[in-house]
């Protein structure tokens, strides 16, 4: 069965610091894979996604992520966090015969300290 | 830009009352979605269509009915509602296989 586990419940990083999200998935076959964030309220914006070709694929404000297929993980990154991206983060794997399922972790919380 | 709304925002229901929630696209998205989220669980799959006329169960899909008459709108029923479904329930498109799929904003339910 297809599973996306987002090992982090809550991070917490300060203001123009570093930023990496875990994701690691299971999944027989290769996966389509996806980055969403929800802010306060809202619902989920996406920010990149994965389907082939070059494993590391850049999104939108700023962020990247790297397929890594030998660790089943899609870890999202940014070089530098702004107190506008406190918000919640989920990973999502695309699953099922003709890909009509989105497979949804339970989500990471990133605090910004200023 | 609507994208995808979903109506109402907010309901409170008592034990056992029904309600419809209605997804609207007009993106002329094949693929639609209903998730509810919960504390710590992310989003679960509850139904699905692939096309107008077409539904299939999700993962948690006990409780809830969909229909999906016409290829804009795609209905979430509850016949009797519980505690249990007390959560946030968010409607989703895509085009086809291999795309993101679009959110709306959400309805919260609250069932006391």
């Amino acid at each position: 069965a297809q599973s996306v586990t987002q090992p982090d419940i809550h991070i917490t990083v300060s203001e123009g610091a570093s930023l990496e999200l875990r994701c690691n998935y299971s999944y027989g076959a290769t996966p389509y894979l996806f980055w969403y964030v929800q802010s306060p309220g809202q619902g989920l914006q996406l920010l990149l996604k994965y389907f082939s070709g070059d494993t590391l694929v850049q999104g939108i404000k700023g962020f990247e992520a790297e397929f890594k297929r030998s660790q089943s993980s899609f870890n999202l990154r940014k070089p530098s966090v702004h107190w506008s991206d406190a918000a919640e983060y989920f990973c999502a794997v695309g699953a099922g015969n003709n890909f009509n399922k989105f497979y949804f972790g339970s989500g990471t919380k990133l605090n910004v300290k200023p | 830009n609507a994208g995808v709304t979903q109506t109402p925002k907010f309901r409170v229901l008592k034990t056992g009352q029904s309600m419809t929630l209605l997804c609207a696209q007009d993106m002329n998205h094949e693929y639609m979605y209903w998730y509810r989220q919960d504390p710590g669980m992310g989003l679960r799959l509850i139904h699905y269509s692939v096309g107008e006329g077409t539904t299939a169960k999700g993962e948690v899909p006990d409780g809830y009915n969909v229909s999906r008459l016409k290829k804009q709108n795609f209905l979430l029923g509850l016949e009797s509602a519980a505690p249990s479904q007390t959560s946030v329930y968010f409607c989703a498109s895509s085009y086809a296989v291999n795309t993101e799929a679009f959110f709306g904003q959400g309805t919260r339910l609250t069932v006391v």
